[in-house]
């Protein structure tokens, strides 16, 4: 089976623009989850989506949105971008019926330069 | 206020060695605990997990133990390889909450000599 793969791999953007990244999850994998990683905050969760629904949400302001697709793709966006959104995302997928956690598989990240 | 603490950021082993990761959470709901790997400019990769009905999980030269009471896990490498060398990160996540959000420590980084 194809692993999770993630559009683009590199991205330089400057401040104020807004971005769109891309995560097609694991063939069967209805689930996908996106994180943040920085140096400094680690891995932190961003939103969930299930059936192209938004299913749980992360502690992020209003700029970080997302949308899953009928195929269970998934893209995220973050409007007016900051500094500080100079990160690694990452998307992950999983088979996740209702109410229990199942393992979570990533993609390789897109990392994001806001200059 | 960190769920999901490791404490460690750096661990040094020699090769052949056992190398013990710690982690500690502090939310009483997490039922469910993942360990990951994670290589430079890669994303994480799953190793093992371990439901809260469970004490330990076994997989190859991987066991992960858990101690619901002191709330706290970790993941034992024997023997230790070279290519075990990376960031390794213990994450967690609660049954009864909507979605599989899962909340990560910040990492060890493990270095395994020759």
């Amino acid at each position: 089976k194809a692993g999770v793969t993630q559009t683009p791999r590199y991205l330089i953007k400057t401040r104020g623009q807004q971005v769109t990244l891309s995560c097609s999850p694991i063939s069967g994998h209805r689930s996908v989850s996106w994180y943040q990683q920085t140096p400094g905050q680690g891995l932190q969760f961003l939103f969930e989506y299930f059936s192209e629904t938004q299913r749980n949400k992360g502690n992020f302001p209003g700029r970080f949105s997302g949308r899953q697709f009928s195929n269970s793709r998934s893209e995220m966006n973050v409007s007016t971008l900051e500094l500080g959104d100079s990160a690694l995302y990452l998307c992950a997928s999983s088979q996740s019926g209702q109410g229990f956690p199942y393992e979570q598989y990533f993609g390789p990240g897109t990392r994001l330069t806001v200059t | 206020d960190q769920q999901v603490k490791q404490n460690s950021p750096s661990l040094s082993v020699q090769e052949g060695r056992i190398s013990i990761l710690n982690c500690d959470y502090t939310n009483s709901m997490f039922d469910y605990f993942l360990w990951y790997k994670k290589y430079p400019a890669e994303g994480p990769t799953f190793l093992i997990s371990i439901s809260s009905i469970k004490d330990k999980n076994e997989d190859g030269r991987f066991t992960v133990f858990l101690n619901k009471s002191a709330k706290h896990l970790s993941l034992h490498i024997v023997p230790s390889q070279p290519g075990d060398s990376a960031v390794y990160f213990c994450a967690a996540s609660a049954r009864s909450q909507a979605g599989t959000a899962l909340i990560f420590g910040k990492g060890t980084t493990l270095s395994v000599s020759s």
